[in-house]
């Protein structure tokens, strides 16, 4: 079965500080992507790659960057992180052509 | 603007019982609408989903019902059980809008109480 693994299950950090969020997949999927969850607010699209050093943006992508430089990882970058950014952050893939989101377990981020 | 609203926030139902979801959206242009299940401490997986070629989908005891000119679709479980318990999305996407956005609703906490 497919499996997305986020590096960090909880994360806490300062405000200001360059916050890095790693995920991995491996089963060769050319689409990655970045959610937040908050409560009341489900879940919500902050970038999406659909291949190897591109990046599209979602509907959250203020305050957030992603770097893919290679198939299987993808990684969201929190320039400066604000106590705004503290929230609960998944990592998803699936194959292109394909609906279906396999999802990494999260990395609750708190910014203090 | 929530693309997808879904009702109600929490839900508890004994065992045994009918666990009904809801959630409406008014982008007509909406052509997959899947419903993922959350336990905690775990990421969503794809539970049950379905095309609205067809008014309803059933796998198990889960059951899509769709209503295209209601804009309107519901999730149900039937004979409800505690390893139910969980938290239930939907969402909805579109080839035209980039099926790679998929816009989910806010959740419904489930607790199926033996």
């Amino acid at each position: 079965d497919v499996k997305v693994t986020q590096s960090s299950r909880y994360l806490v950090k300062r405000t200001g500080e360059k916050v890095f969020l790693e995920c991995v997949q491996d089963m060769d999927h050319e689409n990655m992507f970045w959610y937040r969850q908050d409560p009341g607010l489900g879940l919500r699209l902050i970038y999406f790659s659909y291949d190897v050093k591109m990046k599209e943006k979602g509907d959250i992508p203020e305050g957030y960057s992603v770097s893919r430089e290679k198939k299987e990882r993808f990684s969201l970058i929190l320039e400066s992180a604000s106590t705004n950014q503290t929230s609960m952050y998944l990592c998803a893939s699936k194959d292109q052509g394909r609906e279906k989101l396999f999802f990494g377990s999260g990395t609750q981020l708190s910014v203090l | 603007q929530q693309q997808v609203k879904q009702s109600p926030q929490s839900l508890i139902v004994q065992k045994g019982g009918i666990s009904i979801i809801n959630c409406a959206y008014e982008n007509t242009a909406f052509d997959y609408f899947p419903w993922y299940q959350q336990f905690p401490g775990k990421g969503p997986a794809l539970l049950i989903a379905i095309r609205p070629d067809v008014s309803e989908k059933k796998e198990g005891r889960f059951t899509i019902s769709f209503n295209k000119s209601a804009k309107q679709f519901s999730l149900h479980i039937m004979d409800s059980q505690p390893g139910d318990s969980a938290t239930y999305f939907c969402a909805a996407s579109s080839y035209q809008t980039g099926a790679n956005n998929l816009f989910f609703g806010t959740g419904t906490r489930l607790t199926v109480i033996p």
